[in-house]
């Protein structure tokens, strides 16, 4: 049992230059989630999916792109990378059916250069 | 337009006393609120949570207190330990329709523990 597992773990770009983040959840949850951390910002959501097929906007969707075509899968794009997204993001995924705590389950972590 | 806000960026205490960290909110709509740890490199971890229909909950060590007229928690830990050192986020879930529970976080307070 893995639970949530990231790739890449490390990452350097060009400005320009595209690329997908991938996250991977064995806990067989409904929702998935993108955020990003920067220093003194806290964890901000980028997207998020309340399950297959379904993706939504969160706080600072622009200039990603998200895709959710198998359930424990949900990728995250940059169409054309630029030096503000650089950034650790951090992907989560949570269970539609568990309200004792609503706990969500993040991954290790991305931690993205953009030159 | 922060509605989750950690004021203490960083908090130092000696092992074996008792560490406090503190979390205001503004949205009165949120009804869940948890703690999470995060180590360097490590995706955050589930702490503890709180109801808002609760003011306390305790899981060993750690006890979470809720005013909900100050809209303000709290995070004790008693006693500290060394492997306490991390950044605690603190979080709130705001339920604006079915499937679109989404928890804010706050900027995090990174807390040492001196032996």
């Amino acid at each position: 049992n893995a639970g949530v597992t990231q790739t890449p773990k490390f990452r350097v770009l060009k400005t320009g230059q595209s690329m997908t983040l991938l996250c991977a959840q064995d806990m067989n949850h409904e929702y998935m989630y993108w955020y990003r951390q920067d220093p003194g910002m806290g964890l901000r959501l980028i997207h998020y999916s309340v399950g297959e097929g379904t993706t939504a906007k969160g706080e600072v969707p622009d200039g990603y792109n998200v895709s959710r075509l198998k359930k424990q899968n949900f990728l995250l794009g940059l169409e054309s990378a630029a030096p503000s997204q650089t950034s650790v993001y951090f992907c989560a995924s949570s269970s539609a059916w568990d309200s004792s705590t609503y706990e969500q389950y993040f991954g290790p972590g991305t931690r993205l250069t953009v030159t | 337009d922060q509605q989750v806000k950690q004021n203490s960026p960083s908090l130092s205490v000696q092992e074996g006393r008792i560490s406090i960290l503190n979390c205001d909110y503004t949205n009165s709509m949120f009804d869940y609120f948890l703690w999470y740890k995060k180590y360097p490199a490590e995706g955050p971890t589930f702490l503890i949570s709180i109801s808002s229909i609760k003011d306390k909950n305790e899981d060993g060590r750690f006890t979470v207190f809720l005013n909900k007229s100050a809209k303000h928690l709290s995070l004790h830990i008693v006693p500290s330990q060394p492997g306490d050192s991390a950044v605690y986020f603190c979080a709130a879930r705001g339920v604006l329709r079915v499937g679109n529970e989404k928890l804010t976080f706050g900027t995090g307070t990174r807390l040492t523990i001196i032996p």
